[in-house]
This record gives structure tokens, C-alpha cells and sequence, in this order.
């Protein structure tokens, strides 16, 4: 059974600290990997990811692959209150599903 | 550009009273359209799928089905709602094309909260 599973369950960080936040999975047919930031309603895209290695990167978050260990992490340097969400890392399995983790939810505090 | 709507945002129901929940996209067409049930602010679990008008696959077997009818709008029914089937309701979207052309990205609606009392 495909599974994607998040950690940690859920983090507190005070503004300005660093945090990595983790996703594994053991997918068949394994297409791309994505993050989501969720604040209140619905999530919003922040990366996907298709090969290893390579760093995207977007202002303070940045998100890497690492096919071999099939996992991915994804960083937030100088954290700030409004970075506060639930992160969802998903994989696109087969032609059309994706499968979502359990997500992170992350409180920055002031 | 293409947009996604979803409705009603909330809605309180009782045990064993039906349910509609409808979603619209506009700005593409043939759009590959998902329903997901997100439980007390966890992970989202793939209920439905639709690659295409009156083409429906199911994911989890339960009192939900889903419906197609046109080729933007998806719909999510119950003719006899439980209390597990409370959560938030999440209809999203993705394009055609592969991964190069960045259809791989799937768009959410905004939700629909669903308490069953």
C-alpha cells in the first residue's frame, strides 16, 4: 500500500529559529513529490520535486529530493510568525494520484 | 487563469440527512478533478478521482460517492451522512500535459467544513 509519511507530527520554533521538516515515502510508480504550505483553508503550492539533488529554492524555504533514500526535506531559514501552517508533502503516484502525508504543523513563536 | 470554486464553505447536518457538496473550476477545460477529507487538521485522504465527464474512481469504500456531469464541475453526495464523515472537504484540480509543463501541480478550492451532529 502506498504510504507517505511526515515528520515531525508537529514542531514549535521561536521567530528567527531554522527548521527541517521531514517526509518519506514508499510509493509505486513515483512521478514527482510536492509541499504545500496549509494556513487556514487550502493549501498552497510550494514546490515539486522530480529529481534528486537538486535544490529549489524560494526565499527562505528551500526543498530538496533525495530519490535513494526516497525522501525529501524542506527547510525554513529565519522563521517568521507567518510561517506558522500545517506543511503537507504529497507524491504523485501512477498517472493520477496523489498521496498525502499526515503533515507538520508548525507554530513560530514571537 | 484559471480559478476553483467550492461550496457551501460550512454547513452544520444531522445524522442521516443527505449531503451535496459542489465544485466548479473555470479557465481550462478537461480538468482532472479530486475530492479529499482532511480530519481534525491531518493529512488528506484521496476519496475521489475524475479523469473525465461521468469517469469516477473510488478510494476509500464508504456512504460518499461523486458525481461528473459536466466536464468542470464535480460533486461530492451522501444520501445518509454518519458522524465519521465530519471533517473539511477539499475539491482540487490539475491539468493536462505532463510534468515538464507543470500540470503535475494540483489546485485547491477553498473547502467546505462538515459537522454531522
Amino acid at each position: 500500500e502506498d504510504k507517505v509519511v511526515q515528520s515531525p507530527l508537529s514542531l514549535v520554533v521561536h521567530e528567527g529559529d531554522t527548521v527541517t521538516l521531514n517526509c518519506s515515502y514508499e510509493v509505486t510508480n513515483f512521478r514527482s513529490l510536492l509541499w504545500y504550505k496549509q494556513e487556514k483553508k487550502a493549501p498552497t503550492f510550494l514546490f515539486m520535486l522530480t529529481s534528486s539533488g537538486i535544490e529549489k529554492k524560494s526565499g527562505r524555504l528551500s526543498s530538496i529530493l533525495d530519490k535513494k533514500e526516497l525522501s525529501s526535506i524542506l527547510n525554513i531559514t529565519a522563521t517568521q510568525t507567518g510561517d506558522s501552517a500545517i506543511y503537507l508533502c504529497a507524491v504523485a503516484s501512477g498517472t493520477y494520484k496523489y498521496i498525502f502525508g499526515t503533515g507538520t504543523r508548525l507554530k513560530v513563536l514571537a | 487563469s484559471q480559478t476553483i470554486h467550492q461550496w457551501p464553505a460550512t454547513l452544520v447536518q444531522p445524522v442521516g440527512s443527505p449531503l451535496s457538496l459542489e465544485c466548479t473550476v473555470e479557465g481550462t477545460s478537461n480538468p482532472n478533478l479530486y475530492w479529499y477529507r482532511q480530519a481534525a487538521g491531518r493529512g488528506l485522504q484521496l476519496l475521489f478521482y475524475s479523469v473525465g465527464i461521468g469517469q469516477i474512481s473510488s478510494e476509500v469504500p464508504q456512504n460518499l460517492s461523486a458525481s461528473r456531469p459536466q466536464d468542470r464541475q464535480f460533486i461530492l453526495s451522501s444520501k445518509k451522512l454518519l458522524l465519521s464523515d465530519s471533517g473539511f472537504y477539499l475539491c482540487a484540480w490539475r491539468g493536462q500535459g505532463g510534468i515538464i509543463s507543470g500540470a503535475n501541480v494540483l489546485t485547491f478550492g477553498a473547502g467546505s467544513r462538515l459537522t454531522v451532529l
